[in-house]
């Protein structure tokens, strides 16, 4: 596609339940990011994938998320037992070349966990 | 540890008038910086940077933006507005690795 795509646009769940989220990043795009962005608040790195390998995850909060990019292209974010303080605007981005900030962003993933 | 602060949440200005949003940076190594947009209902998209030469940068939609490196500053300003430019707009850093770090955000409300 044109840009940067992301499933679901939004998602409601209860607390304790398991959620994926979708990204579809723009094609040849080798670096693909996953941001989080709380209300009124700025976009907070997660990680940082370059090609399949997750380079960076120091962003993850904790062991209940996970992001996987098994052939390079499309990745997955998932988040186990979910809590209220999840919710959120989960952001995927992607980028030609990794270190220039040059990201191309979707349009979010908004997760409010009830 | 490096950080990027906007000073201000909201800017309310009349159409037509000039504005600036600022944006001050904390790193102890040379960084790039960024500004995103965000408009309603929109991903974020990038509207200028600052790699390396010139400390005045333009971008899209006749903004632009000076890197101060002594006042680790990097105000963003367009001399008249427009109601569409009504949007968020997000201060971020890269210090050449992996990870865009960015500000709190300041909404920028044009009012007619």
């Amino acid at each position: 596609g044109a840009g940067v795509s992301q499933t679901p646009s939004n998602k409601v769940t209860e607390k304790g339940k398991y959620v994926e989220l979708r990204c579809d990043p723009i094609s040849g795009h080798t670096a693909l990011y996953w941001y989080r962005q709380s209300l009124g608040q700025g976009p907070e790195f997660l990680i940082y994938f370059q090609g399949t390998g997750a380079a960076d995850d120091s962003g993850l909060p904790n062991d209940r998320f996970f992001a996987v990019r098994p052939e390079g292209s499309v990745s997955t974010l998932k988040i186990q037992r979910t809590e209220r303080g999840d919710s959120a605007v989960y952001l995927c981005a992607s980028s030609q070349r990794q270190g220039t900030g040059e990201l191309f962003f979707g349009e979010g993933s908004r997760l409010t966990v009830l | 540890a490096q950080s990027v602060t906007q000073l201000d949440s909201q800017v309310p200005v009349f159409e037509e008038a000039p504005v600036e949003l600022r944006c001050n940076y904390s790193s102890s190594v040379s960084v790039y910086l960024f500004w995103y947009v965000q408009y309603p209902n929109q991903g974020l998209q990038l509207l200028l940077k600052y790699l390396s030469g010139s400390t005045l940068v333009k971008g899209i939609n006749g903004f632009e933006a000076e890197f101060n490196k002594s006042q680790t500053s990097f105000h963003l300003r367009k001399p008249s507005v427009h109601i569409s430019d009504t949007a968020e707009y997000f201060c971020a850093l890269n210090n050449a690795g992996n990870m865009l770090t960015f500000g709190g955000g300041t909404r920028l409300m044009v009012k007619p």
